[in-house]
């Protein structure tokens, strides 16, 4: 069965800080990949997806992801991070012909103005 | 922006008695999921749902548990004899096609 890693659990950050969020998963075959963002109070989003073709992928909101086939990783970043940027941040696979997605722990991202 | 809803938002039972937890799915959608998340721990697949039938399920979904779409725009789960153990965040999910969801807010059950 495949699993999914974050590495943080939780990160503290300035505004105008990069960000990056650290997310393996174990499986071998396809898989999609996703993040998703949950914002206080709101309920989970799709922040960015990546099915096939290039690995550098770009979601809402100057967030992008990387997808490394060898590492098996799907790494989050975005170059200068606001203060509404503090929220959760669930990376998430799906075997590409499966149905349900998993989850990794979550990295709670505060940013401090 | 058309949003997944769920109903309600929060509810607390007695262990042994049945809840059902309702969500609304995107009006166009075909798949529909639940999810749950306990205080604490990875939000857990449950359930996937299409063309009226179960299309996968998690070891979680036991026979204490059901999904039903009983008519064309609620999904349901039913917890038929409610556990301490149940306590956690249920999230309904939906999606056009099998390739990406969207969640709704959750209801966040606690079983006394």
């Amino acid at each position: 069965a495949q699993s999914v890693s974050q590495h943080n659990h939780h990160v503290i950050l300035s505004e105008a800080a990069s960000l990056e969020l650290g997310c393996n998963y174990s499986y071998g075959g396809t898989v999609n990949l996703f993040w998703y963002v949950q914002y206080p109070g709101q309920h989970l989003q799709l922040l960015l997806k990546y099915f096939s073709g290039d690995p550098l992928v770009k979601g809402i909101k100057g967030f992008e992801a990387e997808f490394i086939k060898s590492k098996f990783s799907f790494n989050l970043r975005k170059p200068s991070v606001q203060w509404s940027d503090t929220a959760e941040y669930f990376c998430a696979v799906k075997i590409a012909a499966g149905n349900k997605l998993t989850f990794g722990g979550g990295t709670r991202v505060l940013v401090k103005p | 922006e058309p949003e997944v809803t769920q109903t309600p938002s929060h509810q607390v039972t007695q262990m042994g008695q049945e809840v059902i937890l309702r969500c609304v799915p995107i009006s166009n959608h075909l798949y529909f999921y639940w999810y749950r998340q306990i205080l604490g721990q990875k939000v857990e697949f449950l359930v996937s749902f299409y063309n009226n039938e179960i299309s996968e399920k998690s070891e979680i979904f036991d026979d204490q548990f059901s999904v039903e779409r009983p008519d064309g725009s609620n999904f349901t789960l039913k917890i038929r004899s409610t556990k301490l153990e149940d306590s956690a965040m249920y999230f309904c999910a939906s999606g056009v096609h099998q390739e990406t969801q969207y969640f709704g807010p959750g209801t966040r059950l606690l079983v006394l």
